[in-house]
């Protein structure tokens, strides 16, 4: 079945550094892909998507590019900021049905 | 308005206690999902409403019963609950192709 990976946390950085939190996926068909937040005390919302290959989805300064030759949708950050600090989920939506599937997160901490 | 609306925030109940979960959307989606988050976990899907029929029910103890009495409201009753069931419990909705769901804050429910 549909599945997603991505790297295990957490993930320390100082204030400014680069980010990237990689993330595959397996999948049949062309799924949507997508990166979720979540907060402390809040529950997940939407950061960025993608649904198509070679399509690139952007926001507050992250970004992650759909690569169907390498099944992944890497999340980076040029410059973190401590507001950044959270769990950032990757998921995938097959083109069926209304499940989505989610990797096991990624905490990250950054630090002033 | 992107809000998705949970109640209570908090609660605690005994395991022989009855009681309920409210989630609530105005923006016309006319797809309504329960998901549980253990700590460190991703949202686990439990029930899927699509124009208020279930459409997915992932195997959840008969101890869970959701309800949608309309296309704005999705409750989930609970009676009987284990320890175990303590949890985050998010509702989300979505609608159309893009499938991008919108997540309510949550409530974290404590069984003792």
């Amino acid at each position: 079945g549909d599945s997603v990976t991505q790297m295990e946390g957490p993930v320390t950085l100082s204030e400014e550094a680069f980010l990237t939190i990689n993330c595959t996926y397996t999948a049949t068909g062309y799924p949507s892909l997508f990166w979720y937040v979540q907060y402390p005390g809040e529950g997940l919302q939407l950061l960025l998507k993608a649904t198509k290959a070679d399509d690139k989805g952007s926001n507050k300064g992250f970004e992650a590019t759909y690569r169907k030759e390498t099944t992944s949708f890497h999340l980076e950050k040029g410059s973190v900021q401590v507001s950044d600090s959270a769990v950032y989920f990757c998921a995938l939506k097959d083109t069926g049905g209304f499940k989505t599937i989610f990797g096991a997160g990624t905490r990250l901490f950054v630090k002033a | 308005d992107t809000e998705v609306t949970q109640t209570p925030k908090h609660l605690v109940m005994g395991m022989t206690n009855k009681k309920s979960l409210k989630c609530e959307q105005h923006m016309g989606h006319r797809a309504m999902y329960w998901y549980k988050q253990k700590a460190k976990k991703p949202p686990e899907l439990m029930f899927v409403y699509s124009y208020e029929k279930l459409s997915i029910n992932e195997s959840v103890p008969s101890r869970f019963s959701p309800e949608c009495p309309n296309s704005s409201l999705l409750n989930l009753h609970l009676h009987a609950l284990q320890p175990e069931d303590s949890a985050l419990y998010l509702c989300a909705s979505s609608q159309g192709a893009e499938w991008i769901q919108y997540f309510g804050a949550g409530t974290r429910l404590s069984v003792l």
